[in-house]
């Protein structure tokens, strides 16, 4: 069975880009999970969704970061536009519910902001 | 509020020894859960090991085990046999029924190191 699949693995944007990162969860899952990896944070969660609909977002940075489900198999960030201190590694998790609750990991995707 | 405090930045071991990863928390939360998770040098996350507040026995899996102490809210993780392929950084995590029942907060991290 397939895992999180995440692309694109590297991006390299300019500031001021619009940049969107792109997520297929595992099929079955009913949660799925965006996060953000950097030295000086480490992992922090942004946003969740249950079933298509968001959760939580209480950790997206500001109003340049936006996040959709539309459809159970597939999820976007979107941050418009984009800065330097944007730059980490963005990880998409997904998580089967029902009693469940191990999530797992996409390889990441890597941003650059220059 | 809930809080994962991982003290040990680095720690190594020789091969085929066991090593201990230490893992604390802070919740109010009567029911939670702790993970530990990998992330080797290539950078996924892989998920070894879960352990529910309620669960009677330590989690274990394969050469993982979780020392779960909920007096001293303690999870510390322990690797058996250790091998050159469990170099990598190593997270312990948290899930609470406040602020989400699915929602995990990560400590720091400890980047374990072993030696042949």
């Amino acid at each position: 069975d397939a895992g999180v699949i995440q692309s694109p693995r590297h991006e390299v944007t300019e500031m001021g880009q619009e940049v969107t990162l792109r997520c297929k969860p595992i099929s079955g899952h009913d949660y799925l999970f965006w996060y953000r990896q950097t030295m000086m944070r480490g992992l922090e969660l942004l946003i969740y969704f249950n079933n298509n609909v968001p959760i939580d977002d209480s950790g997206m940075p500001e109003d340049r970061f936006s996040a959709k489900m539309p459809n159970a198999s597939f999820s976007t960030l979107k941050i418009q536009p984009s800065e330097p201190r944007d730059s980490a590694v963005y990880f998409c998790a997904s998580s089967p519910g029902q009693g469940s609750y191990e999530q797992y990991f996409g390889p990441g995707t890597r941003l650059t902001v220059t | 509020a809930q809080k994962i405090t991982q003290t040990q930045p680095g720690m190594f071991v020789q091969e085929k020894e066991a090593v201990t990863l230490d893992c604390t928390y802070d919740t109010s939360d009567p029911s939670y859960g702790l993970f530990w998770y990998k992330q080797p040098s290539s950078g996924e996350m892989i998920f070894l090991i879960y352990q529910g507040s309620y669960d009677q026995q330590n989690a274990t899996e394969g050469r993982y085990s979780l020392n779960f102490q909920k007096a001293r809210k303690s999870a510390n993780l322990v690797i058996s046999a250790s091998q050159l392929g469990d170099s990598a950084m190593y997270f312990c995590a948290m899930r609470g029924s406040s602020g989400g029942y699915n929602k995990l907060i990560f400590g720091a991290g400890t980047r374990l190191a072993v030696h042949p």
